[in-house]
């Protein structure tokens, strides 16, 4: 199946740091890309879609200011965590979706365990 | 309430038990997901589905558009299927998934 990789897998940081996470598919082109973060036995919350070449769509209550995206290329979207605190500590994975119609499935990342100390 | 519902929260069961899990979910889909998440945090796709019944080795997954009820089942479980199963539905004309609470499943051998 197709494959989604994430870099970093682990990161620690200071607060008021600014993290970059990458998320990547590898065999295939993403037309669009979704960045989902998770609390610990709570489940996924998606945070924004986006979409190669164009702006990102966050969801309410998600400051689009704080957690930057960027979909530059059809394989390579990064979220960036600007200002960290350590209420960002999580668990963030994306996921990446082929195609332009409804119903394709996404495919996710191994995510990326953020620690703000 | 979470527009995507899924019973048992937690499950334990002995290697060799057949397992289901049920997700319901409150309004329209175009298709529903069923994940698996590993205690590392990777998630994998198991099946999207949106009529019917879909099989994939010891796994099986049906839905019920009308009843608006999905079931994931495994048959001869093994203590590698342990992990955390979620159901996501795909929202009708978007792109979004909105994702149930998630089983958490043990098996033990």
């Amino acid at each position: 199946g197709a494959v989604v990789s994430q870099h970093p897998s682990w990161v620690i940081c200071k607060s008021g740091t600014s993290v970059k996470i990458e998320c990547r598919s590898l065999d295939f082109q993403a037309t669009t890309m979704f960045w989902y973060r998770q609390f610990p036995k709570q489940s996924l919350m998606l945070m924004a879609t986006s979409n190669e070449g164009s702006k990102a769509t966050y969801e309410q209550g998600v400051e689009k200011d704080k957690f930057l995206i960027n979909h530059a290329s059809l394989t390579l979207s990064t979220l960036t965590v600007t200002s960290a605190h350590p209420e960002d500590s999580s668990f963030y994975i994306c996921s990446a979706r082929e195609g332009g119609g409804q119903g394709e499935t996404q495919y996710f990342g191994p995510g990326t365990r953020l620690l703000v100390l | 309430k979470n527009e995507v519902e899924q019973s048992p929260q937690n499950l334990t069961a002995q290697e060799g038990e057949f397992i289901t899990i049920n997700c319901s979910y409150s309004v329209g889909i175009s298709a529903l997901h069923w994940l698996q998440q590993h205690p590392g945090g990777g998630i994998v796709s198991l099946f999207m589905l949106s009529s019917g019944k879909k099989k994939h080795g010891r796994l099986i997954a049906t839905i019920n558009i009308q009843e608006k009820h999905s079931s994931l089942h495994i048959t001869a479980s093994h203590p590698r299927d342990s992990a955390v199963y979620i159901c996501a539905r795909i929202i009708q004309g978007a792109q979004k998934l909105v994702f149930g609470q998630g089983t958490r499943l043990t098996i033990n051998p």
